[in-house]
């Protein structure tokens, strides 16, 4: 299933520098999107989301940009602190195809002191 | 702040039985799901229940899979002949009602099952 795709397994910043992390998508059904984290031994934690009707959304440190055209979205985390260090996934979902969620392969963000 | 829990946080099961694993939702949630995801790869979906009613399963989700929400409280993933490939972190989920249709899954921190 390719219809979610993170690029980059890995992705290493300073901190206080800005993180962005992408995802492709295929399926132009697709309508919500959301960002998830993940710390290890635990399950995914909701970060932020954006509707299809938007193209920006923040909130905090974190702002998520949809390019609809291009089938691109990314997360922005800025400034990146230690505790950002986590697995990033980016899900998206089409509700004329129901609820679930379809998951990208996640980033792992590591955050230099 | 509500969370789903799982149970229990690591299951180890002989080939060929049946293993149950439990969630608890956020009470208030109407939608609930079960996910997985195989070590090194995706979470995949598994299955949608909504209404005392399946409303949406995946390929993945064969008859060796059931899912039911036998009290108030508990929603249940069944497998009934465990296979070497069931191995997986296994992630329940659940949805609030809303006016708003875009709420995001809140997720527990999973159940690993290892098939020896």
């Amino acid at each position: 299933d390719q219809q979610v795709k993170q690029n980059s397994p890995s992705l290493s910043v300073q901190e206080g520098r800005i993180s962005i992390l992408n995802c492709d998508y295929t399926n132009s059904m697709f309508d919500y999107f959301l960002w998830y984290k993940k710390y290890p031994a635990e399950g995914p934690t909701f970060l932020i989301s954006i509707s299809s009707i938007k193209d920006k959304n923040e909130d905090g440190r974190f702002t998520v940009f949809l390019n609809k055209s291009a089938k691109h979205l990314s997360l922005h985390i800025v400034p990146s602190q230690p505790g950002d260090s986590a697995v990033y996934f980016c899900a998206a979902r089409a509700q004329t195809s129901g609820s679930r969620l379809t998951f990208g392969e996640g980033t792992q963000l590591t955050v230099n002191p | 702040e509500p969370e789903v829990t799982q149970t229990p946080s690591h299951q180890v099961t002989q080939m060929g039985q049946e293993v149950i694993l439990r969630c608890v939702p956020i009470s208030n949630h109407l939608y609930f799901y079960w996910y997985r995801q195989i070590l090194g790869q995706k979470v995949e979906f598994l299955v949608s229940f909504y209404n005392n009613e399946i409303s949406e399963k995946s390929e993945i989700f064969d008859d060796q899979f059931s899912v039911e929400r036998p009290d108030g409280s508990n929603f249940t993933l069944k497998i009934r002949s465990t296979k070497l490939e069931d191995s997986a972190m296994y992630f329940c989920a659940s949805y609030p009602p809303g006016s708003s249709v875009n709420q995001p899954q809140h997720f527990g921190d999973g159940t690993r099952l290892s098939i020896l």
